[in-house]
């Protein structure tokens, strides 16, 4: 089966600190695209970041990077210069083309409150 | 450019009551999704359409739940009868096959409430 593990239930963050979000994943497939989205208290999930898994290089999107570790299926979300605007639930994705299939597999969610 | 677009953004009603819930993807995406997020279950998926064809409804929870595709601009999430276990947001999301961009664009979802 294939899942999604978030393990952090919640977490904060100091403003203009640094947070790092976990996510673990489970497939046999060799070929993925793993997301990180976001969902503030208005309820849109906004697709943060993405990353091919034949990609060595580890995507970046302005304050948002990830750690993408093949071998281990860890797929973490750095968050740099905390924003109070990040305060939002963290949602780690994934979907493997095979087969036709191109659905989202989720994760549970970490809530993530920032502080000022 | 406009968005997933979902409607109502709020329902509210009875025990045993039809609800239809509407989907209008981006223009010129061919790929719908149906999701259900809830406290305890997270995320589901629910059925999803490619060209308007359902591809995989197996995670429609049981007969009560429908869902249709007409046309490349609009989709129904139906649920007759309704039962209190059904409220929930429900969310739509769209994308183009095909391209090797797999991520997913939502709507901003359909909070249901029965009562």
């Amino acid at each position: 089966a294939q899942t999604v593990t978030q393990s952090q239930p919640e977490m904060s963050v100091q403003e203009a600190e640094t947070v790092t979000l976990s996510c673990t994943y489970d497939t046999s497939e060799s070929n993925y695209y793993l997301f990180w989205y976001k969902q503030p208290p208005s309820r849109q999930m906004i697709l943060v970041i993405r990353q091919e898994a034949y990609k060595q290089q580890n995507a970046t999107e302005n304050r948002f990077s990830v750690n993408f570790q093949k071998a281990a299926k860890s797929f973490s979300l750095k968050i740099s210069d905390s924003q109070l605007g990040d305060t939002a639930m963290y949602f780690c994705a994934f979907t493997t083309p095979q087969g036709g299939s191109e659905k989202l597999v989720f994760g549970k969610g970490t809530k993530l409150t920032v502080n000022p | 450019d406009a968005g997933v677009i979902q409607s109502p953004r709020h329902e509210v009603t009875e025990m045993g009551q039809e609800v239809t819930l509407r989907c209008k993807p981006i223009s010129g995406h061919n790929s719908l999704f149906w999701y259900r997020q809830t406290m305890m279950r997270g995320l589901e998926l629910l059925i999803y359409f490619n060209n308007n064809v359902p591809i995989d409804d197996s995670g429609m929870p049981e007969d009560r739940f429908s869902a249709k595709m007409p046309n490349a601009s609009f989709s129904t999430l139906k649920i007759q009868p309704s039962e209190p276990r059904d409220s929930a947001v429900y969310f739509c999301a769209s994308k183009v096959l095909g391209t090797g961009s797999y991520e997913q664009y939502f709507g901003p979802g359909t909070r249901l409430t029965v009562t």
